[in-house]
């Protein structure tokens, strides 16, 4: 089955600065990857996902970029700010398979 | 409001004491999911299911069991609760399995 790894485990920025988190996958079928933001006691929310035949997409200051030849796929927020800290998974799915998250990215966002 | 609708929010019980955890949605969604949330494992699958009467067993599935006999609802089943089930759990839905999931606010299981 997929096996998504998320790295790093936690993350921290001056506000301003820009962030990166990367996650890899096994499953070579996996088409669709969305990234999900988690604020403390709160749902995971969608913030941005991209799908297999695409390989850059842009919302505001957030990005993610896919590489399908390696397998892995980045989170790239730029002009953090303080309502950025929060945590952060990516996750993976072929079609008729199961979600597959990582394990998350904890974002701290320095004043 | 679309919304995705979990009960109880939080729940303490016993080993042994069958329970339920109710999940709907108001979209329309065909797909619906259960998650287990726990520090350091992310969120792990439990079942999914792709349409009403169809469920699979995601990543986790030993201890608990699911069924859909409408769109709308998918409750999850812990028919004998043990402490290792103790875990913050979220039910999803979305339009179908490649879609953006929407999820509910969480059940907090704590089973003593």
């Amino acid at each position: 089955g997929e096996n998504v790894e998320q790295h790093p485990s936690t993350l921290s920025v001056q506000e301003g600065d820009s962030a990166v988190i990367k996650c890899t996958y096994s499953d070579s079928a996996s088409n669709y990857f969305p990234w999900y933001k988690q604020e403390l006691g709160k749902r995971p929310q969608l913030i941005i996902d991209i799908r297999s035949n695409v390989g850059e997409k842009k919302d505001q200051r957030i990005a993610v970029t896919l590489n399908k030849t390696a397998k892995h796929f980045s989170l790239h927020i730029t002009e953090t700010q303080p309502e950025d800290s929060a945590v952060y998974f990516c996750a993976a799915i072929a079609y008729g398979q199961n979600f597959v998250f990582g394990p998350g990215t904890r974002l701290s966002v320095l004043p | 409001e679309a919304q995705v609708t979990q009960n109880p929010r939080y729940l303490i019980t016993v080993t042994g004491k069958k329970l339920t955890v109710t999940c709907s949605q108001n979209m329309n969604h065909e797909y619906m999911s259960w998650y287990r949330q726990d520090p350091g494992l992310g969120l792990r699958q439990i079942y999914y299911s792709m349409n009403v009467e169809v469920t699979d067993k995601g990543d986790v599935p030993e201890g608990y069991k699911v069924s859909r006999k409408e769109k709308r609802n998918f409750p999850l089943i812990l028919e004998s609760p043990s402490p290792n089930q103790t875990s913050l759990y979220f039910c999803a839905s979305s339009r179908s399995g490649e879609q953006p999931q929407h999820f509910g606010d969480g059940t907090r299981l704590s089973i003593l």
